[in-house]
């Protein structure tokens, strides 16, 4: 079964960077592109950008360009998403979630890693 | 920082049909499916529907969707007190180089 598993809690200080990895089983990983998502306390989900895992072509979202920076390992079926410059509003559940194949849909869904940043 | 516009809640009681809606612009809702999520307290987004009106495999059929011009709609019939939940319409949107957006969300009680 599609399972996407992510890294576990992470507090940080302001300017820091923090790295969250999703590692991917049960489907071809190469096959599907990845989206990271965020949702800070309390509010929406907010996207963040989308990595194809074969090649490691990226898309970002224009907030977080010179930032953020998305990356794949075919080796061991892993994305990472790297969020530099850390700032107290970038507290939030960062999500990866895998691209249905043919669809915009979003279909399934790693279980959330925290991201505090607090001095 | 949503491009999708929905109500912030919705509420009905047990049975009761319950309808939220999702309005775009034609760089999103306008040009692409509309794909719809539930959050329950706690947890990860779940796909509930794909491409305007497809169910996942395992999601209810009390759950449909719909989708006219840059609108589309949740419907969520003979409702259930595990439905309580959020609800976030999404869809690509073509403008600034192509993003994923989400809709405000909607918050639904079961009364």
């Amino acid at each position: 079964q599609v399972q996407l598993v992510q890294s576990g809690a992470e507090v940080k200080k302001p300017g820091a960077s923090v790295k969250v990895s999703c590692k991917a089983s049960g489907y071809t990983f190469t096959s599907y592109y990845m989206h990271w998502v965020r949702q800070a306390p309390g509010q929406g989900l907010e996207w963040m950008g989308i990595i194809n895992p074969s090649g490691g072509t990226t898309t970002y979202a224009q907030k977080f360009q010179g930032r953020v920076t998305m990356t794949g390992d075919t080796s061991t079926s892993t994305v990472y998403m790297e969020l530099s410059s850390l700032r107290s509003e970038d507290t939030a559940v960062y999500y990866c979630a895998r691209k249905l194949l043919g669809e915009s849909a979003l279909d399934f869904w790693g279980q959330g890693t925290l991201v505090t940043v607090s001095s | 920082q949503s491009v999708l516009t929905q109500p912030p809640s919705a509420s009905g009681t047990p049975g009761q049909r319950v309808t939220i809606s999702c309005s775009g612009s034609s760089s999103n809702t306008g040009s692409d499916t509309v794909n719809w999520y539930q959050q329950l307290p706690g947890t990860a987004p779940k796909l509930l529907i794909y491409s305007n009106n497809q169910r996942p495999s395992g999601v209810p059929d009390r759950f449909s969707g719909s989708k006219s011009g840059t609108s589309a709609s949740l419907a969520i019939s003979g409702l259930q007190s595990e439905d309580e939940a959020d609800y976030y319409c999404a869809a690509w949107d073509d403008s600034l180089n192509g993003r994923y957006v989400f809709g405000t969300g909607t918050k639904v009680t079961v009364l």
